[in-house]
């Protein structure tokens, strides 16, 4: 089956605890992207990735990193979470080498930080 | 980075009638349309995109219109069901990036 993973879908963590939010897709999609979504704001892009080793900031990239060793995987991390990094996010990716195409998402990971 | 408003952000129809979200951006350089649909705890799923190249695009109910000139595009939902209940949200994407709309809560009432 087509699909788009997160791991894991709850993770609640304290102040300065480093994580790492795991993405992966198995339909060979170049373009793979992370958002986070707030109450009243929408979908936000944090960063997002064109290809293998190709990775580029997005909206909102302050106190993330984002690797792309693999085509099939786009790690999240947080090297020291903060309380305003409690929000849900999404993976997303799409075929092609731009953004022009639909964009499929994972089911969400709902991080807390206390 | 592209200023995306839409509107109206709440929407409330009665089963049958027709729902129209407007979606306006900033930057002339986009190329590309989506609408996507997000149910309560769900992910969001493309529902509807067009390209720049085109000024209107219909699946079966779900339609979108995109006026270039005045940068504007909208989605049209004819004869709405207590299924199409959700949040939409227009994101047009801006040299490989997408800045999402805030989202219209649209509920229709059977």
């Amino acid at each position: 089956e087509a699909q788009v993973t997160q791991n894991p879908r709850y993770l609640i963590t304290v102040t300065g605890k480093k994580l790492t939010v795991t993405c992966s897709q198995n339909m060979n999609h170049e373009y793979m992207s992370w958002y986070r979504q707030d109450p009243g704001l929408g979908l936000r892009q944090i960063y997002y990735s064109m290809n293998v080793e190709v990775t580029d900031k997005g909206d909102v990239p302050e106190g993330y990193k984002v690797s792309r060793k693999e085509k099939r995987n786009f790690p999240l991390i947080l090297e020291s979470p903060s309380p305003n990094q409690t929000s849900l996010y999404f993976c997303a990716s799409s075929l092609g080498l731009a953004g022009d195409n639909e964009q499929f998402f994972g089911p969400g990971t709902r991080l807390t930080v206390l | 980075g592209e200023n995306v408003e839409q509107h109206p952000s709440t929407l409330s129809v009665q089963e049958g009638d027709s729902a129209v979200i407007k979606c306006t951006y900033s930057d002339s350089a986009s190329n590309y349309f989506p609408w996507y649909k997000q149910e309560l705890g769900k992910r969001p799923q493309l529902i509807i995109d067009i390209r720049s190249n085109v000024g209107e695009k219909k699946d079966q109910r779900i339609a979108v219109t995109l006026n270039k000139t005045a940068k504007h595009f909208s989605l049209h939902i004819t004869e709405t069901q207590p299924e199409d209940s959700a949040v939409y949200f227009c994101a047009p994407d801006n040299f490989n990036k997408f800045y999402f709309g805030s989202g219209t809560k649209l509920n229709v009432k059977p």
